[in-house]
């Protein structure tokens, strides 16, 4: 069983609709990542989060240490959303590993 | 002005080659990362380097080594390719290398071995 599990794996959605991809992770964090990797395979970085919520533009995420599970919430879909959002955790001592889930594949249809 | 760059975007080559890949940032940050994205699309760590000194180094076969020139260079060298070696490699970078850092891409090289 991976250590980073994403969920859905594969999500379509309409113009408009609000989207929910969750991560459960099941190691001690220092921090967890959201990255957006584009159709053409470009990684983007989109937050990181050590507690609480973070918000950018229509991207918020949150996470709750206690459970050891992230969301990232889209409001307002558009179809340039499409991508596949990978959760990612940082943990470890001294040497800090980064483990990734396997990525949820958004498509957002006009 | 990019920020993460990699060379080449593409590489073709015959199994039991040695290739490199080259990475630079020009963001003047710490560390650097090289990351393995297989077929399935999973993506796993394999180097991560911060002021010359190697600080991860997971299961990844000692045919693949890191060589950094300056604090704005992570090359990757593979030696005797193999079949399975085929993916995409993405560098990264972040400013210090502590734990709640956020990375910086570069766009990928998609290497085919045959």
């Amino acid at each position: 069983k991976n250590e980073v599990e994403q969920s859905p794996q594969n999500l379509t959605a309409q113009e408009g609709e609000f989207i929910t991809i969750n991560c459960s992770y099941s190691v001690g964090i220092s921090a967890l990542h959201w990255l957006q990797q584009h159709p053409g395979g470009g990684i983007v970085s989109l937050f990181m989060l050590s507690s609480g919520k973070k918000k950018h533009g229509r991207l918020i995420a949150t996470i709750n240490i206690q459970e050891k599970h992230s969301s990232l919430h889209i409001t307002a879909s558009h179809p340039r959303d499409s991508a596949v959002y990978i959760c990612a955790v940082l943990s470890g001592g001294s040497n800090y590993k980064l483990t990734f889930g396997k990525g949820t594949l958004l498509t957002v249809n006009p | 002005d990019t920020a993460v760059s990699q060379t080449p975007k593409y590489l073709v080559t015959q199994m039991g080659n040695d290739k490199s890949i080259k990475c630079e940032q020009n963001l003047g940050h710490d560390t650097m990362y090289w990351y393995k994205q297989d077929s399935k699309k999973f993506l796993k760590i394999m180097f991560s380097y911060n002021n010359k000194e190697l600080i991860i180094n997971e299961t990844v076969p000692n045919r693949f080594s890191p060589k950094s020139p300056d604090k704005a260079h992570l090359n990757l060298h593979i030696n005797s390719l193999e079949l399975g070696d085929s993916a995409v490699y993405f560098c990264a970078s972040s400013p210090v290398g502590g734990r709640l850092e956020t990375q910086y891409f570069g766009p990928g090289t998609r290497l085919l071995v045959l």
